[in-house]
């Protein structure tokens, strides 16, 4: 079973509106990590949150992680249509080298 | 330019013809994946390496084989490919397990 689960499945939004995707996981983890993906090609690093933190910015990127919950959020504020993409959320458990990713969120903002 | 390349980035191929997908980066990185795309199903893990000569399974192993002789490149071996391993498939590399991993631009297999 896939250790990261992500909620919507889909989200379609307008120029300019704030853009919200929240993961699930079942495991303690070392981090969590958020990915982008333009169309069927590679993944793109967005943002990695350590299991001691609660809160991250990056540019128009917050992500906050709730350990005792197991989920994490990402939040791009002032969404473009250039932020149309598919969004991951990747955990790495504590004491397993294996690295799990999520089903996605698929990103669609109207211009 | 730090990269990780993939080939071939597309392949049609029979049932039971053996193939390999080379993968190879430039960064010096220890840990490289290889994962597999489904529609519905996000990536998966099919194998990992932790260092030259260390390979584990991932999630879905089953009918695909690794090398890591060199640290630059993780070649992915089908040795008799059947129509349910077509998909996408990416390779990936970082640091160590626990950091940001760099993807390849993906190579998309069908078996017929």
């Amino acid at each position: 079973s896939q250790q990261g689960e992500e909620d919507p499945q889909a989200l379609s939004i307008q120029e300019g509106e704030n853009a919200t995707m929240n993961c699930s996981y079942k495991t303690s983890i070392n981090n969590l990590q958020w990915y982008r993906q333009n169309s069927g090609r590679g993944l793109v690093h967005l943002i990695l949150i350590r299991s001691n933190e609660r809160e991250k910015h990056s540019g128009r990127l917050r992500v906050t992680l709730d350990t005792s919950k197991k989920s994490s959020s990402l939040l791009i504020t002032a969404s473009r249509a250039a932020d149309t993409a598919s969004y991951f959320c990747a955990t790495g458990p504590y004491g397993f080298n294996k690295f799990y990713f999520g089903s996605g969120t698929k990103l669609n903002v109207k211009p | 330019e730090a990269q990780v390349t993939q080939n071939p980035r597309y392949l049609i191929t029979v049932t039971g013809k053996k193939l390999t997908v080379t993968c190879s980066q430039n960064m010096n990185h220890e840990y490289m994946s290889w994962y597999r795309q489904d529609p519905g199903l996000g990536l998966r893990q099919i194998y990992y390496s932790m260092n030259v000569e260390v390979t584990d399974k991932g999630d879905v192993p089953e009918g695909y084989k690794v090398s890591r002789k060199e640290k630059r490149n993780f070649p992915l071996i089908l040795e008799s490919p059947s129509p349910n391993q077509t998909s996408l498939y990416f390779c990936a590399s970082s640091i160590g397990q626990y950091n940001e991993q760099f993807f390849g631009p993906g190579t998309r297999l069908t078996v017929l």
